[in-house]
């Protein structure tokens, strides 16, 4: 039982480049999200997914796209990476989204680095 | 404002004493609370939620106080191995909100 995986472990791109970080997870969990973290700063929700075939904006979604494949995979794309996109990305997911708190599990992150 | 908020620390303390710290939040209507620890360059777990009441997780504690919108967290006879980040975080409908976290250092 693997958890929450997510590849790549480190990235660094150009600015101009896009790329495709992945991640899955083998619990069964009807959410996922993903999270960038910022020094001195909270992880700020990119996107989510309540259920398989849904995605919404959270709460800095721009420059990104995302994908639920299926229930068990939720990738998200820099479309055209910027400099500011420079940040550690976290995939979490949950049992529940909604109103409803479950428990997030977080993968290990991906350092992206855009020069 | 942010919706968290938290003193960054770091808080530097031997072994065996005591340490606490708070966080306050914005939204009066959040419905609930958690400490999340993020060990460096890990990724969060979570520590343990924050109930109305108060609750204990062994050497740990967590209040609420929803009148002042602030959580704490205490931890006693502290570790080394307790040398981490706090997150502060808040449940507001479908998504969580983190605060930036609160570092703990414990010394030998």
């Amino acid at each position: 039982n693997a958890g929450v995986t997510q590849t790549p472990k480190f990235q660094v791109l150009k600015t101009g480049q896009s790329m495709t970080l992945q991640c899955a997870q083998d619990m069964n969990h009807n959410s996922m999200y993903w999270y960038r973290q910022d020094p001195g700063m909270g992880l700020r929700l990119i996107y989510y997914s309540a259920s398989e075939g849904t995605t919404d904006k959270g709460e800095v979604p721009n420059g990104y796209n995302v994908s639920r494949l299926n229930k068990r995979e939720f990738s998200l794309r820099l479309e055209s990476a910027a400099p500011s996109q420079t940040s550690v990305y976290f995939c979490a997911s949950s049992e529940l989204g909604g109103g409803d708190y479950n428990e997030q599990f977080f993968g290990p992150g991906t350092r992206l680095t855009v020069l | 404002r942010k919706e968290v908020e938290q003193d960054p620390g770091p808080f530097n303390v031997p072994e065996g004493a005591t340490v606490a710290f708070n966080c306050t939040y914005s939204n009066s209507a959040s419905q609930s609370f958690f400490w999340y620890r993020q060990d460096c360059r890990k990724e969060p777990k979570l520590l343990m939620s924050v109930y109305s009441s108060g609750n204990e997780d062994g050497r740990f504690t967590a209040q609420l106080n929803r009148a002042s919108q602030y959580i704490s967290l205490l931890i006693r006879d502290s570790k080394l191995s307790d040398s981490a980040t706090y997150l502060c975080v808040v449940n507001d409908d479908y998504k969580l909100s983190f605060g930036a976290g609160t570092t703990v250092t414990v010394r030998a």
